[in-house]
């Protein structure tokens, strides 16, 4: 079946870094398209980026210039590189399998445990 | 950037009422809109996917519909499990935006 696994969330200061991994099993990791998505606190979803299997990226602009999504099917693992950390990036962060039939974008289809990154000094 | 707007916010009813939980966009998505369930402490399920396509695995009582900006997801008789905060979301246009949820609550 398929599993995801998100691992890297912790306790960081404003303006370090962490990195977020997230493995995976259960599929086709490289045929797939995957993406990461954060849930703050109590609050709603926000989508962050998003990695197709030919390796097109894209970004909100929220996290434009700070974040950097990458994969490695060899690892069968996806990654999220978080610089510049604020207080508005505190919360859950979710990675995805990506259900779009028939066009470019998609759904969150499976999705991992979550893990809590949470940024205060 | 697309906007969803969901209402109510709240929604208190019994189990085996009827459930009806709108979504609107800012502009037409055409029928590129789903819906999720979220339980608390809990990642969000893919409950419909493009207006109206029911995800694998998820029971016939939910139902979705609409097209353009406005869209109506269903639960035709709430059964316990049921109660959660609700999201939609569109895969349109980047970036994909989530509506800001609809809690079902029991009454």
């Amino acid at each position: 079946q398929v599993q995801l696994v998100e691992s890297g969330g912790g306790l960081v200061k404003p303006g370090g870094s962490l990195r977020l991994s997230c493995a995976a099993s259960g599929f086709s990791f490289s045929d797939s398209y995957m993406s990461w998505i954060r849930q703050a606190p109590g609050k709603g979803l926000e989508w962050l980026s998003y990695i197709t299997s030919r390796g097109a990226i894209f970004y909100v602009d929220s996290v434009r210039g700070r974040f950097t999504i990458s994969r490695d099917s060899a690892k069968n693992s996806l990654y999220l590189q978080m610089n510049s950390l604020g207080a508005e990036d505190t919360a859950v962060y979710y990675c995805a399998t990506v259900f779009g039939p028939g066009y470019s974008y998609g759904y969150g289809d499976f999705w991992g445990q979550g893990a809590l990154v949470t940024v205060s000094s | 950037e697309i906007v969803l707007t969901q209402s109510p916010a709240t929604l208190s009813l019994s189990p085996g009422e009827r459930a009806t939980l709108s979504c609107r966009a800012s502009q037409s998505v055409s029928t590129y809109l789903g819906w999720y369930q979220q339980k608390a402490g809990q990642a969000p399920r893919l409950l419909i996917y493009d207006a109206s396509n029911r995800a694998t695995g998820i029971p016939t009582r939910f139902s979705g519909s609409g097209s353009g900006t406005d869209f109506t997801l269903t639960i035709s008789s709430l059964e316990p499990e049921d109660f959660a905060v609700y999201y939609c979301q569109q895969r349109s246009n980047w970036p994909l935006t989530f509506g800001p949820g609809t809690k079902v609550d029991i009454k």
